[in-house]
Order: structure tokens, then C-alpha cells, then sequence
């Protein structure tokens, strides 16, 4: 099945500076590439998406960027903000699989003042 | 709010007890789906229902069970529980029409602890 390693497990970075969170696949049938945040207390909310018939994504301070021969993508927030912090999970699904996705164990994303 | 409701909300138990957790997904999604969060092993996908009709199992313990109801809620039993399995339980759930990616919503979870 697929296996969704995600790095680091925890990131510090000083208000308004940018953090960037790596995840690997290994199921190249994986076609689909959600990013979730999760607030304390909350469930995970989908920020942003990709598919594999696209490189890159943006959406205001959010970037997403998939590299499909290396099999790993990338999650960019520019301009952090205290609100940012949060954890982030990577997902993955297989192309013409069941709808469950696998994700990754998850970064904890401290926004510095 | 994700419109996925989950009750209930906190959870304490002993081991050896069963208990059920409920789940109503959003208004028109067909697919629910379950994860167990812990702490160290992130969200692990349990088992996904669509219809009514199980569709995807992922890794749930045998003494672990679900079901989806005509009215499309759901439902998962855990039995026989043990400390480990004091956990974050969230249900999801997709496939309504406003679903085009297929994103899941989820609810906002139910703690279970294990004393």
C-alpha cells in the first residue's frame, strides 16, 4: 500500500518569515496530493490540493509543488503569521483506488512572534 | 464549521469495555470514512463506508467494527478495549455533490481514553 513519509515532525520559524513541509510517496499510482491543517481542538481542513497532471499551486500565501519522478511534494507559506500555526498533514490517494487517503504523521508549525 | 458531526465528544472507559462512536456526515456526501489519531502514528485510516456498503478497510483491528445506516450515518464499535487504544477517533465523510476533488470534511473528533 502507500507510504507517506513527512518531515520535519515539528518547524519554528519567526513571524513573516517562510516555511516550507516535505512529504514522499511510494505508490506511483498516487494521483491526488491534499494538504491539511489542523487547529487544537479541530478536525483536519483541507488548504490545498494537487494532481498529478500539475507541477505547481497557489492560493495567496500557499503554494503547493509536486515533483512526480522524485515522488515528493512540498507545502511553501510565505509571510507567516501567528494564525499559521497549526499542524499540517500531507496526504496521498491512488489513482483508481479506494477514496481513503494516507497521510503523513504530521508537522507542528510554530509561528514565532 | 464542516457540517460532519460527531458524538461523543470525550470518551472515558476501562479496558475490556465496548463502546460506540457515532457519526452523521455532511448533508448529501455518500462516503464515511474513519481514522484513528494518536500521537505517534499520526492519522491512520480505519475503514471508509460508501452507501451503506463497505469499501475500503484499512488498518482497524478485528475488534474493531463499522457500519453505515440507510440514513447515511455511522457507526464504530470498539470492543474488548485496551490502553492502547486511547486515541483521537475522527470520522469524515465525502462524495456529496458539491465534492469535486473528492476532499473528506471532517468532524471534530472523538476522544476516547482508556483507563
Amino acid at each position: 500500500g502507500e507510504n507517506v513519509e513527512q518531515h520535519p515532525s515539528t518547524l519554528s520559524v519567526q513571524e513573516g518569515d517562510s516555511a516550507v513541509i516535505k512529504c514522499t510517496y511510494s505508490d506511483s499510482a498516487s494521483n491526488y496530493f491534499p494538504w491539511y491543517k489542523q487547529e487544537l481542538g479541530k478536525g483536519p481542513q483541507l488548504i490545498i490540493d494537487i494532481r498529478s497532471n500539475v507541477g505547481e499551486k497557489k492560493d495567496q500565501r500557499i503554494a503547493v509543488t509536486l515533483n512526480k519522478t522524485a515522488k515528493h511534494f512540498s507545502l511553501h507559506i510565505t509571510e507567516t503569521q501567528p494564525e499559521d500555526s497549526a499542524v499540517y498533514f500531507c496526504a496521498a490517494r491512488r489513482r483508481g483506488g479506494a477514496d481513503g487517503l494516507t497521510f503523513g504523521k504530521g508537522t507542528h508549525l510554530i509561528i514565532q512572534p | 464549521d464542516s457540517g460532519v458531526t460527531q458524538t461523543p465528544k470525550h470518551l472515558i472507559t476501562a479496558t475490556g469495555q465496548r463502546v460506540t462512536l457515532r457519526c452523521s456526515p455532511r448533508s448529501g456526501d455518500l462516503s464515511v470514512y474513519w481514522y484513528q489519531q494518536s500521537l505517534d502514528q499520526g492519522l491512520q485510516f480505519l475503514i471508509q463506508y460508501y452507501n451503506g456498503e463497505e469499501r475500503a478497510k484499512g488498518n482497524i483491528l478485528e475488534r474493531f467494527s463499522a457500519q453505515q445506516f440507510p440514513d447515511l450515518h455511522s457507526e464504530l464499535n470498539l470492543s474488548s478495549l485496551e490502553l492502547g487504544d486511547s486515541a483521537l477517533y475522527f470520522c469524515a465523510s465525502s462524495g456529496g455533490r458539491t465534492s469535486v476533488t473528492g476532499e473528506l470534511f471532517f468532524g471534530e473528533g472523538s476522544r476516547l481514553t482508556v483507563l
